[in-house]
């Protein structure tokens, strides 16, 4: 049973413009949702996370939205630049009553930045 | 800035052999983890560690893989007899404690079995 789920597979986009990846999730304890970057041969770094308790996060170029309701989270990158091209993970965990950093990792989205 | 280790970046070896993988945390670090990522997804955790204590290890198949932190530092994660479908990436991950959720990854040992 996949928990997380993670589209699409992978994504083109310009310079410039704003590529956006979705994620699902089925277990209604989660509560932290974290999104990191890997790029090749290197491991997963951490890009920012948000908690169900806030509808959006922005770190920089970086937002993500969340929508409880929903069970669904996404990742924007505003102006993306050729260095962002990696793939992007989302993540989630239950952080409260043990199993604390357990994240659940979807399968991953492939992101290529063309000049 | 401070990484997780790990050793060696690259493995081949034969299947029914013997392998193992050793990993660093960053200094001061209580809570270690070593996930395995297939080619195409996502990393999947394997055991978690609280100081030398073993706090899951649900998803590590124990007839052929074993984990170690004796002093509570470094790790060793070892796999006997190797398989064809051990082939995959081994991330070592790193945290303060059990209590925050930012993990650090280490590179990984990239290990594959002919």
């Amino acid at each position: 049973q996949q928990q997380v789920k993670q589209s699409p597979q992978s994504l083109i986009v310009q310079k410039g413009g704003i590529p956006i990846i979705n994620c699902a999730y089925e277990n209604t304890a989660f509560d932290y949702f974290p999104w990191y970057q890997q790029f090749p041969g290197k491991g997963p770094a951490l890009l920012i996370a948000i908690r169900p308790d806030v509808s959006e996060k922005k770190e920089g170029r970086f937002t993500i939205s969340f929508n409880k309701s929903a069970k669904q989270f996404s990742l924007h990158i505003m102006d993306s630049q050729p260095g962002d091209s990696a793939t992007y993970f989302c993540a989630a965990s239950k952080t409260r009553g043990g199993s604390q950093g357990n994240l659940i990792f979807g399968k991953g989205t492939k992101l290529s930045v063309k000049p | 800035e401070a990484e997780v280790a790990q050793s060696p970046r690259y493995k081949i070896t034969e299947k029914s052999q013997a392998v193992a993988f050793w990993c660093d945390p960053i200094s001061g670090h209580a809570t270690l983890y070593w996930y395995r990522q297939i080619l195409g997804q996502g990393p999947e955790l394997l055991v978690q560690f609280q100081d030398e204590s073993v706090v899951d290890d649900s998803q590590l198949p124990k007839d052929r893989f074993s984990a170690e932190r004796l002093k509570g530092v470094d790790s060793t994660l070892k796999i006997q007899p190797a398989e064809l479908g051990d082939s995959a990436m081994y991330l070592c991950a790193s945290s303060l404690d059990a209590t925050n959720e930012k993990l650090f990854f280490g590179s990984g040992t990239q290990l594959s079995v002919l």
